[in-house]
């Protein structure tokens, strides 16, 4: 079964616009909330995290919006740039991260200029 | 400051073979993870060790098998390869810690076929 649904799976944004990915999840038990960016031939490394006692978490361009009545977070890049050009999971684990991570399926991400 | 080294990078082999894969931190940390990554499917947790000497099945265990060798080095074994087990295979480790919210560091995979 799929705990943590992502959308979508393929996203286009003009170089400057704001690129918006979405997940949900279901297991209530989770309470820690990270994005994983993955380029092509690497493996993914961590962008950003949340945890549920805060709503929204700014690094630089990078935001994570956290609903928890609606067991949803998203995934907000400002002013995107070719560079972001990537795969983007979400993911979450519960016992404050330190439990297993349960992954999205992915968002592949291209900026065009 | 290698991270988290994986070897081989590519591997082709046919139905029935074995193979180990080999992972490596040098982080000292104590959880390592072994994921496999397929278009559509997100990473699905193989199997994980929350320490040297201890185990865990994750979310698609069957047909592999693992050995935490050391503190430093965690190892995934095909015993009869079969088409299905064709993949990205990631390795990871964290500094598992309560309360700490430590990041998942992964390797840059290996990337098998199965003929």
């Amino acid at each position: 079964q799929q705990q943590v649904k992502q959308s979508p799976q393929s996203l286009i944004v003009q170089k400057g616009g704001i690129s918006i990915i979405n997940c949900a999840y279901e297991n209530t038990a989770f309470d820690y909330f990270p994005w994983y960016q993955q380029f092509p031939g690497k493996g993914p490394a961590l962008l950003i995290a949340i945890r549920p006692d805060v709503s929204e978490k700014k690094e630089g361009r990078f935001t994570i919006s956290f609903n928890k009545s609606a067991k949803q977070f998203s995934l907000h890049i400002m002013d995107s740039q070719p560079g972001d050009s990537a795969t983007y999971f979400c993911a979450a684990s519960g016992d404050f991260g330190n439990e297993k991570l349960t992954f999205g399926t992915g968002t592949r991400l291209t900026i065009i200029p | 400051n290698a991270g988290v080294t994986q070897t081989p990078k590519f591997q082709v082999l046919k139905t029935g073979q074995s193979m180990t894969l080999q992972c490596a931190q040098d982080m000292n940390h104590n959880s390592m993870y072994w994921y496999r990554q397929d278009p559509g499917m997100g990473l699905r947790l193989i199997y994980y060790s929350a320490s040297e000497g201890t185990t865990d099945k994750g979310e698609v265990p069957n047909g592999y098998n693992v050995s935490r060798l050391n503190k430093r080095e965690f190892s995934l074994r095909l015993e009869s390869a079969a088409p299905s087990q064709t993949s990205v295979y990631f390795c990871a480790s964290s500094e598992a810690g309560y309360g700490s919210n430590q990041p998942q560091h992964f390797g840059d995979g290996t990337r098998l076929s199965i003929l």
